[in-house]
């Protein structure tokens, strides 16, 4: 079935670098924009990052402009979300999500399980 | 960037009462580009409308979505037991797709 399924969250000091995977089956992902989402403790929810089909465009948002960077394999259908300078205001579960259509213009209609990232000293 | 409120922050309500929710935008948006998602916790949220109006497959008819300029609204006609989440609006017309704070449902 489509699904979604992400990986690499951990506890991490801040500073430090951590690195997130999606792992997509049962759809072309290579059809797909991919989004991340994320969600503080007791948060509501926060779009962070969004990668085209093509991986060829790209958008953050301002929380993380320059600090985290978004790639995708169309090959391995994986998707990365690469994590520096963490603060302890990025601790939160991170969803990566898919549009109901291939652009990124379209609601989120496939999401993963979600993998925790805790940063702290 | 388009920040998006939502009212009430709480709702507490009955089962088989009807659920009114409220997003308002900044500033327009279009309605081809607006969506509710309902979490439970300790789950991934669900799309339940897009474009303001259109249902996501297998979401019951007793949902429905609405919208006026820059106010938009989430209808849920008659409260099962299995409603009672929050719920999130969002945008995605334009980057940043940026969601609304939420509207918690909760059993009176």
């Amino acid at each position: 079935q489509v699904q979604l399924v992400e990986s690499g969250g951990g506890v991490v000091q801040p500073g430090r670098s951590l690195r997130l995977s999606c792992a997509a089956s049962g759809f072309t992902f290579s059809s797909y924009a991919i989004h991340w989402v994320r969600q503080g403790p007791g948060k509501g929810l926060e779009w962070v990052a969004v990668i085209s089909y093509d991986g060829n465009n790209k958008y953050f948002a301002d929380s993380v402009k320059g600090r985290f960077t978004i790639s995708r394999d169309n090959s391995k259908n994986t998707l990365s979300l690469q994590m520096n300078s963490l603060r302890t205001e990025d601790t939160a579960v991170y969803y990566c999500a898919r549009p109901h259509s291939g652009n990124y213009f379209a609601a989120l209609d496939i999401w993963g399980q979600g993998t925790m990232v805790t940063v702290s000293s | 960037e388009i920040v998006l409120t939502q009212s009430p922050g709480t709702l507490s309500l009955s089962p088989g009462e009807r659920a009114t929710l409220s997003c308002r935008a900044s500033q327009s948006v279009s309605s081809s580009y607006l969506a509710w998602y309902q979490q439970k916790p300790g789950q991934a949220p669900r799309l339940l409308i897009y474009g303001a109006s259109s249902r996501a497959t297998g979401i019951p008819d007793r949902f429905s979505g609405g919208a006026s300029g820059t106010d938009f609204a989430l209808t849920i006609s008659r409260l099962e037991p299995e409603d009672f989440a929050v719920y999130y609006c969002q945008h995605y017309g334009t980057s940043p797709f940026t969601f609304g704070p939420g509207t918690t449902v909760d059993i009176k």
